[in-house]
């Protein structure tokens, strides 16, 4: 069965106080895998999509990795508009399977003046 | 602008009462998704359509139903066999040739 485990549930930060989140999965025919970030009572918004090991893509504060097991969310200098649940999907390729984002239970990051 | 309308934001339901969730994208993509979200757990999948007039069952289908009319609208029916449907459902979208879902507002169930 097709697992994505993220990292630790609540991180608790002060601002300008660097880290990361992690995201483990364990699937067969990796399509990509993504990170969202999601406020409270909303939709989930896109932040990135990662297809090969040894990827790396950023954005503002935010820079994801990936590697054949696993994907960080590394979050540079967080200021408290960064607060956050940020979750993590993986697709897979179906083969016939069921279509879909696989996700993770998401990080919620709160980042303190 | 385009994107993913879901309404109503918030919906009340009595026992044994069915009722549906409005799903309508303007970004002109093919398949179109429908989330579960409850506290402590990760976004679980109720149905998908990849083209108009068909669907497939998710990981937890049991207690709904879908339609895909049209390309733009894909409306979930919580039914009176869905035994915990307070939840926060999420509809999302994407084109077959891209991978980047865009996900609507949400709208939050509540048994009453």
């Amino acid at each position: 069965e097709d697992q994505v485990t993220q990292s630790p549930e609540a991180l608790r930060l002060q601002e300008g106080e660097s880290s990361s989140l992690n995201c483990s999965y364990t699937v067969s025919g990796l399509r990509g895998l993504f990170w969202y970030r999601q406020d409270p009572g909303k939709g989930p918004e896109f932040l990135f999509t990662l297809y090969s090991a040894g990827e790396e893509k950023e954005k503002e504060r935010l820079k994801a990795t990936l590697t054949k097991k696993e994907s960080f969310l590394h979050i540079t200098a967080p200021k408290p508009e960064d607060s956050a649940t940020y979750l993590c999907a993986v697709r897979i390729h179906s083969g016939g399977g069921a279509d879909g984002l696989t996700f993770g239970k998401g990080t919620h990051l709160i980042i303190q003046p | 602008d385009g994107g993913i309308t879901q309404s109503p934001k918030y919906l009340f339901r009595k026992e044994g009462q069915n009722v549906t969730l409005s799903c309508e994208q303007n970004l002109n993509h093919d398949a179109m998704y429908w989330y579960r979200q409850d506290p402590g757990q990760g976004l679980r999948l109720i149905y998908y359509s990849q083209i108009v007039n068909d669907f497939q069952k998710g990981d937890i289908a049991e207690g709904y139903s879908v339609s895909r009319e049209k390309k733009e609208s894909f409306p979930l029916t919580v039914t009176s066999a869905q035994k915990n449907p307070t939840a926060f459902y999420l509809c999302a979208s994407t084109s077959l040739r891209t991978d980047g879902y865009t996900f609507g507002s949400g709208t939050r169930l509540t048994v009453v």
